[in-house]
């Protein structure tokens, strides 16, 4: 079965560093997710990508935020300065777009930690 | 605005029976999906069941069942003959099929215990 694969695995980082966060989606996904999930709570919607573009956020995605697609293939989140709070399993997902049934798979998530 | 509830953090159960946890959602939105993935202690979020809310009948995979009752709107998760390996954090999520919001919202999990 095809999988969403997500790098790093686990990373650790300075406040106040720059994180990129990398998603190989499936190939006939065309909707891409970003999900958030703090330690022991509930995961989080952050952002929907599709065409190139951000098509949703939530009030969590902030500027300090980004996310592109620079070659078609590799999905990433950019936390340009980062903060104690954003320490959390951070989980990319994929959708074909068809609307009857088919589940967001998800990759196996990248864990940050920011001290 | 979808709004998923489960509102059990924990539950316990002991091998070889049967579990239900509980889901209930909310949403204006006539066709939406619902979802229940497994998170074990590694992390990963793993997909178990889907049900539409079009679908005449409950969704079943293996020793998963989803009670699905519309007019309610809950859609809780049935695990039979539970064992050792079931052992994880359990989400119920919801996502609305034909509004602009194609994401997948969820609800704050149930911590299911296995016991030998």
């Amino acid at each position: 079965e095809p999988e969403v694969t997500q790098t790093p695995s686990h990373q650790v980082t300075q406040m106040g560093q720059e994180v990129i966060l990398r998603c190989v989606p499936i190939s006939n996904h065309l909707y891409f997710y970003w999900y958030r999930q703090i330690l022991g709570q509930k995961v989080e919607f952050l952002v929907s990508f599709y065409n190139n573009e951000i098509s949703e956020k939530s009030e969590i995605f902030d500027d300090q935020f980004s996310v592109e697609r620079p070659d078609g293939s590799n999905f990433t989140l950019k936390i340009r300065s980062t903060k104690l709070e954003d320490s959390a399993m951070y989980f990319c997902a994929g959708w074909t777009g068809e609307k009857a049934g088919n589940t967001i798979y998800f990759g196996e998530g990248s864990w940050l930690t920011v001290v | 605005a979808q709004k998923i509830t489960q509102t059990q953090p924990g539950m316990f159960v002991q091998e070889k029976e049967a579990v239900t946890l509980d889901c209930t959602y909310d949403t204006s939105d006539p066709s939406y999906g619902l979802f229940w993935y497994k998170q074990p202690s590694s992390g990963e979020m793993i997909f178990l069941i889907y049900q539409g809310s079009y679908d005449q009948q409950n969704a079943t995979e293996g020793r998963y069942s989803l009670n699905f009752q519309k007019a309610r709107k809950s859609a809780n998760l049935v695990i039979s003959a539970s064992q050792l390996g079931d052992s994880a954090m359990y989400f119920c999520a919801m996502r609305e099929l034909f509004s602009n919001n194609n994401d997948m919202r969820f609800g704050a999990g149930t911590r299911l215990t296995v016991k030998p």
